[in-house]
């Protein structure tokens, strides 16, 4: 079974801090997402990473950054967290083109304060 | 542009009776169609997908799908609804005549079945 861990399922950090979330899939998947998802809007692509060291934006890549140095890890970085990145941040990852559905991880719930 | 919806929010069904999550989709060229369900305090779990061929699509936990080309739509169904189904649904589609990887996914419906 592929599986697809985040570093931690509930995060707590202040206004202005740097913010790291990680993820690690362990079917050697050559794609990663990058999503939040907030009630009545559903998931929202932040960044996706096709390859290491390649990154394309998503629909809000605003306030974020990401990191692929290792083919099996992908980091979401929150620059300077503010409050309305308050959030559900979810990370999946997908095999080959014939594979077609994505893998996700439990999900880290983010609360800036 | 391609896009999702989700017209219910909520779907309430008693155990037994059959269950539908309704989901219509726009892209520009030929879909690849995705359902997903989230439980409580989880990720999203696949469901199933609509590819190419047959189209009606079974996939997990007695969950199946039939695909409209000319409804635009991707129906959720299950013959018999159980307490356990109670989480909530994500269709999702992907345009697979371009070369972008993005998915993009509905709202989400909630289904709560009543014992």
């Amino acid at each position: 079974d592929v599986k697809v861990t985040q570093s931690s399922r509930y995060l707590v950090k202040r206004t202005g801090e740097k913010v790291f979330l990680e993820c690690v899939q362990d079917m050697d998947h050559e794609n990663m997402f990058w999503y939040r998802q907030d009630p009545g809007l559903g998931l929202r692509l932040i960044y996706f990473s096709y390859d290491v060291k390649m990154k394309e934006k998503g629909d809000i890549p605003e306030g974020y950054s990401v990191s692929r140095e290792k083919k099996e890890r992908f980091s979401l970085i929150l620059e300077s967290a503010s409050t309305n990145q308050t959030s559900m941040y979810l990370c999946a990852s997908r095999g080959a083109i014939t594979t077609y559905e994505q893998y996700f991880g439990p999900g880290t719930r983010l609360t800036v304060t | 542009a391609q896009s999702v919806a989700q017209p219910e929010d909520q779907v309430n069904v008693a155990e037994g009776n059959p269950l539908t999550v309704k989901c219509t989709y726009s892209v520009s060229g030929n879909p690849y169609l995705f359902w997903y369900v989230q439980y409580p305090n989880r990720g999203l779990q696949f469901l199933l997908k609509y590819i190419t061929g047959d189209n009606l699509v079974k996939g997990s936990y007695g969950f199946e799908a039939e695909f409209n080309k000319s409804q635009t739509s991707f129906h959720l169904k299950k013959p018999s609804a159980l307490v356990s189904d109670s989480a909530l649904y994500f269709c999702a589609v992907r345009d697979h005549s371009g070369g972008y990887q993005k998915v993009t996914f509905g709202t989400g419906t909630k289904l709560q079945v009543i014992p």
